[in-house]
């Protein structure tokens, strides 16, 4: 069973960092491309960022880039997402999840609880 | 790639007939999948491909489309159908959700 555990919210005052961890099982994760994406309160989802199986082709929204950072380590099955300079409208719940294939061509095929990241001063 | 849903909400009865669309602002072929999320859990894979069902989903739920105009039909609504649903695009990085069509009684 794939699990995916995100951790490493709380929060933060504008302009400050945080970072977030994601603890993968149930599956090889090196084998397949994740994802951050985010849901602010009361509202739909947004996708942060992709990575691919081997780090090769990492994107971000528009609304990130240049201030979030997304990380993979095959070796102990966990994803990152670096965020810098937080923003009130960063505040979230940011899942992590697993894409269907390796490389950028696939779908979200299972998703993490979330955790959820309050950015306030 | 933005995408747009419609309507916003979609009042239903039990029993009846849901038909949610989705518009790619520019052409996807057939990379589309929905999701649909209820209060408080996370989303969960209905369709991709635009219309093959991921397992365990009831044959109630179908996709059309292809291109940039994609169809979500429930074909007689159950209670647990009740939640959110949003279209995603996946032809290109950076993926794209649309703003999500609620399915309210």
């Amino acid at each position: 069973e794939v699990q995916l555990v995100e951790s490493g919210g709380g929060l933060v005052q504008p302009g400050r960092s945080l970072r977030l961890s994601c603890a993968a099982s149930g599956f090889i994760f090196g084998d397949y491309a994740m994802h951050w994406v985010r849901q602010a309160p009361g509202k739909g989802l947004e996708w942060v960022s992709g990575i691919t199986w081997n780090s090769g082709s990492i994107v971000y929204a528009d609304s990130v880039k240049g201030r979030f950072t997304i990380s993979r380590d095959n070796a102990k099955k966990i994803l990152y997402l670096q965020m810098n300079s937080l923003r009130t409208e960063d505040t979230a719940l940011f899942y992590c999840a697993k894409d269907k294939y390796a490389d950028s061509s696939g779908y979200i095929v299972d998703w993490g609880q979330g955790t959820l990241v309050t950015v306030s001063s | 790639i933005v995408m747009t849903q419609s309507p916003a909400t979609l009042s239903v009865s039990p029993g009846e007939r849901a038909t949610l669309s989705c518009r790619a602002s520019q052409g996807i072929s057939s990379n589309l999948a929905w999701y649909q999320q209820k209060p408080g859990q996370a989303p969960r894979l209905l369709l991709y491909g635009a219309s093959t069902r991921a397992t365990g989903v009831p044959a109630r739920f179908s996709g059309s489309g292809s291109g940039t105009e994609f169809t979500l039909t429930i074909s007689s609504l159950q209670s647990e159908d009740f939640a959110v649903y949003y279209c995603q695009q996946y032809n290109n990085w950076p993926q794209t959700f649309g703003q999500g069509t609620k399915v309210e009684i």
